[in-house]
């Protein structure tokens, strides 16, 4: 099992559209946890970061995330077609500072 | 401001060479992270440095690899000597902190014929 999860896709949604990204993890004890947003060719930037259960909303960004059944998700709100990319969700393992990322979701969003 | 610098931004090389990845993070910043991404593995975790000390190197493939941090304001990454399967983008991070958020430089990306 892979220490952070996530669907490949393309995930494709029309513009105007929620995009909803999963990531699941395996180590229980994780606290931290990052969503990252990487255009092609390009670095990954941060879009949110999450430490507690429950929803945190940055604009059109919204995290969230469960511990117990050990998800988070990241919800876009009136996708954009500036927004198709691949997110990478991180996770900050328990008693390291390391993250561990997931391949990434890559996102697709139609005019 | 500016953000994490990092060089060469591409760097074409022959099986054998010795390769040398440059990166500076963000002033300030005292903890400095370098990842490889391919498309089989992803973004990987091979070394980070805390004030300059290494603290985790588990993510460094095999002894042909080696970083250092001399000071606050760089590092490198060495490849030596290199195989094709190192071609890769490595990427290097900084945060403020060892626990903050990490902010990403454009990356290197490195094609060994």
């Amino acid at each position: 099992q892979k220490e952070v999860e996530q669907n490949s896709g393309p995930l494709s949604v029309p513009e105007g559209a929620i995009a909803s990204l999963n990531c699941t993890y395996s180590d229980r004890g994780s606290q931290s946890f990052f969503w990252y947003r990487q255009y092609s060719g390009k670095s990954p930037e941060l879009i949110m970061f999450i430490y507690s259960n429950g929803d945190k909303e940055d604009g059109r960004f919204t995290a969230q995330l469960n511990k117990a059944s050990q998800y988070v998700s990241l919800l876009i709100r009136d996708s954009q077609p500036s927004d198709s990319a691949t997110y990478l969700c991180a996770v900050r393992t328990s008693g390291t500072y390391k993250y561990i990322f997931g391949t990434g979701t890559r996102l697709k969003v139609l005019a | 401001d500016a953000g994490v610098i990092q060089s060469p931004r591409h760097e074409v090389t022959e099986m054998g060479q010795e390769v040398t990845l440059r990166c500076k993070p963000i002033s300030g910043h005292n903890s400095l992270f370098w990842y490889r991404q391919t498309m089989m593995r992803g973004l990987e975790l091979l070394i980070y440095f805390n004030n300059n000390v290494p603290i985790d190197d588990s993510g460094m493939p095999e002894d042909r690899f080696s970083a250092k941090m001399p000071n606050a304001s760089f590092s490198t990454l060495k490849i030596q000597p290199s195989e094709p399967r190192d071609s890769a983008v490595y990427f290097c991070a900084s945060s403020w902190q060892i626990q903050e958020t990490q902010y990403f430089g454009p990356g290197t990306r490195l094609l060994v014929l």
